[in-house]
């Protein structure tokens, strides 16, 4: 497919666990954003890649949360240590060049379920 | 800070009606960006439109037109003879130049629920 893919679909983990979520962007596509999206809320930033580098990484809430971009494509969202209160859907984008103001397209999300 | 108001968060309405969708951002920008996502039951965002700052103009594809006030601050949606397929949760974001590089911030959504 074209689109930008996300797996696992859904995880379901126990509190302190480790988990790592994949974002696979669309060919091509330089920028890559992560965000989180709780029940009932719109998405929130999380970081922001250009290439291999976080170029913001400003929104990730704590030092459990980290994400890597190692060859430019494909990232991964890692969070250690997982609390209840992680449990959201994670949401990937990406755009072609990482212009302000480009269009993000989205991926279908990872649901994260902390018991 | 950036800031996105969906004041309505749920609006039902029946087949062939016509909605809007209101959203109010707050920015000290003066040069930014608007967006509006449809989020269907599948959970995938779903690009509507993009505006910039600059550009006033209404615009209308289809069914769909947006209205863009910079004096109110509102960058309101409306679906003109609604159907069953619009039924999604539909989100406005703003996306600062100066402040916020690389970033959108979201309203809450307005879940939109078309009944036959």
């Amino acid at each position: 497919g074209a689109g930008v893919s996300q797996t696992p679909s859904n995880k379901v983990t126990e509190k302190g666990k480790y988990v790592e979520l994949r974002c696979d962007p669309i060919s091509g596509h330089t920028a890559l954003y992560w965000y989180r999206q709780s029940l009932g809320q719109g998405p929130e930033f999380l970081i922001y890649f250009q290439g291999t580098g976080a170029a913001d990484d400003s929104g990730l809430p704590n030092d459990r949360f980290f994400a890597v971009r190692p060859e430019g494509s494909v990232s991964t969202l890692k969070i250690q240590r997982t609390e209840r209160g992680d449990s959201a859907v994670y949401l990937c984008a990406s755009t072609l060049a990482g212009e302000i103001g480009e269009t993000q397209y989205f991926g279908p999300g990872t649901r994260l379920l902390v018991l | 800070a950036q800031k996105v108001t969906q004041a309505q968060t749920e609006i039902s309405v029946v087949e062939k009606e016509d909605v809007t969708l209101d959203c109010v951002y707050e920015t000290r920008d003066t040069t930014y960006y608007l967006f509006w996502y449809k989020q269907p039951p599948s959970g995938e965002l779903v690009f509507l439109i993009r505006r910039n700052s600059f550009d006033e103009q209404n615009e209308i594809s289809g069914r769909y037109s947006w209205n863009f006030q910079k004096s109110t601050s509102s960058f309101n949606f409306t679906i003109t003879a609604s159907q069953v397929v619009d039924s999604a949760v539909y989100f406005c974001a703003l996306s600062e130049v100066d402040t916020n590089a690389g970033k959108s911030t979201f309203g809450d959504g307005t879940t939109l629920t078309v009944k036959p």
